[in-house]
């Protein structure tokens, strides 16, 4: 299957820095991708979705301004969190559709962890 | 509201035993459904991909079934061993686009 890559695996940072994502699609090329949030012992979350070259569409209650999405190529959605808290602490997973599998079938990534201090 | 729930949230069975997981979902006019698989503290492994149209589907030991009128999967897991020990998401599409994940069954399988 398709191939999602994500940097960094881990971050740890200061409460009030801004933290940036990344989520690469290596062997195709995504128009659309997602991005999850997952607290501890909970399921996934739909945060926002990107799509290649457009303002991203967020999710009820996803504050856009905290969490800025960016899908400036076809291989690469970005999603920085401004002004971290320790709420924010969570795991933050992305995914992406293969259009040249059909466009059914999400892919993800390994996932983020991030820590807040 | 498409809602997506799990039954059994945990589940503990001995090595060797059948055993069946369950996905509810509201709104049967799925787009497609699949199954995950997520170890403590990693991302997600993808088990199974149904199409609205298709019935089930099988992964080796893994098979998973499909009944959109009544809003319902099940995943299958023959012969259970020690490394199946993993929480189990569904998740579902109903307009290709996003996912709604349910929270998941938490599976220990003793030795």
């Amino acid at each position: 299957g398709a191939v999602v890559s994500q940097h960094p695996s881990r971050v740890i940072c200061k409460s009030g820095t801004s933290v940036k994502i990344e989520c690469r699609s290596l062997d195709f090329q995504a128009t659309t991708m997602f991005w999850y949030r997952q607290f501890p012992k909970q399921s996934l979350m739909l945060m926002a979705t990107s799509n290649e070259g457009s303002k991203a569409t967020y999710e009820q209650g996803v504050e856009k301004d905290k969490f800025l999405i960016n899908h400036a190529s076809l291989t690469l959605s970005t999603l920085t969190v401004t002004s971290a808290h320790p709420e924010d602490s969570s795991f933050y997973i992305c995914s992406a559709r293969d259009p040249g599998q059909g466009g059914n079938e999400q892919f993800f990534g390994p996932g983020t962890r991030l820590t807040v201090l | 509201k498409q809602e997506v729930t799990q039954i059994p949230a945990a589940l503990s069975v001995p090595e060797g035993e059948n055993l069946v997981l369950n996905c509810s979902f509201t709104d049967s006019a799925i787009y497609n459904l699949q199954w995950f698989r997520q170890d403590p503290g990693k991302g997600l492994t993808s088990l199974l991909l149904i199409q609205s149209s298709q019935r089930e589907q099988t992964s080796g030991r893994l098979n998973a079934s499909l009944d959109k009128s009544s809003g319902r999967s099940t995943l299958y897991i023959a012969a259970s061993q020690p490394g199946d020990s993993a929480t189990y998401l569904c998740a579902v599409s109903w307009d290709n686009n996003d996912m709604r994940f349910g929270a998941g069954t938490r599976l220990t399988v003793k030795p």
